[in-house]
């Protein structure tokens, strides 16, 4: 069965680096999103993506937050200087459809800022 | 802005036992689509089981069940037969239908499921 993957599992950084957070959405998915749950947290929405174009963003992604798809395959989110508060469990997720389908997650990656 | 309660933080079950983890939300759209996902200690999201709002039966999973109450906004989940593997945080989501809108998820804060052997 076809499943959105991600890496790395675990990425530890330091306060103000640039951290690269990689997904591979299902094959034949059009719409991409990024969600992060802080531990402790309930799982918040942070941007979703189709078309090479952000259709929707939260209030956390800011100009700080950055995504990607560079090569038809790789969904990414770049986070350009890192805070403390950014430590989180980041999941990227994928739908086929915008009106109905179901968005299947990746296993998430864990990042430690310190 | 869409919300989802989720009132039980913890629950536990006998192995074998059935429990209903409670969710209610509240929303001023009559089309839209609720969710229960699993997060077992790894931490990856898992779907359990979907309902679209239009839909009056209540979706059924092997042993994962939902009573949906439009009315009262309120879905919750029956687990029938606990099985230790069963034993995570259940997570309850909302999303409206996305034509002309927002597809992204609303999450409760989740229930914690403990599965006694």
């Amino acid at each position: 069965e076809p499943e959105v993957t991600q890496t790395p599992s675990h990425q530890v950084t330091q306060m103000g680096q640039e951290v690269i957070l990689r997904c591979v959405p299902i094959s034949n998915h059009l719409y991409f999103y990024w969600y992060r749950q802080i531990l402790g947290q309930k799982v918040e929405f942070l941007v979703s993506f189709y078309n090479n174009e952000i259709s929707e963003k939260s209030e956390i992604f800011d100009d700080q937050f950055s995504v990607e798809r560079p090569d038809g395959s790789n969904f990414t989110l770049k986070i350009r200087s890192t805070k403390l508060e950014d430590s989180a469990m980041y999941f990227c997720a994928s739908s086929r459809d915008r009106h109905q389908e179901t968005q299947y997650f990746g296993p998430g990656t864990r990042l430690l800022v310190l | 802005a869409q919300t989802v309660t989720q009132s039980q933080p913890e629950m536990s079950v006998q192995e074998a036992e059935t429990v209903t983890l409670s969710c209610t939300y509240d929303t001023s759209e009559s089309d839209y689509y609720l969710f229960w996902y699993k997060q077992p200690p790894s931490r990856q999201m898992i779907l359990v089981i979907r309902q679209e709002a239009y839909k009056q039966q209540n979706a059924t999973e092997n042993r994962f069940s939902v009573n949906f109450q439009k009315a009262a906004k309120s879905f919750s989940l029956k687990i029938s037969d606990s099985q230790l593997g069963d034993a995570a945080m259940y997570f309850c989501a909302y999303r409206r239908d996305g034509r002309g809108g927002s597809e992204k998820l609303v999450f409760g804060k989740g229930t914690k499921l403990t599965v006694n052997p």
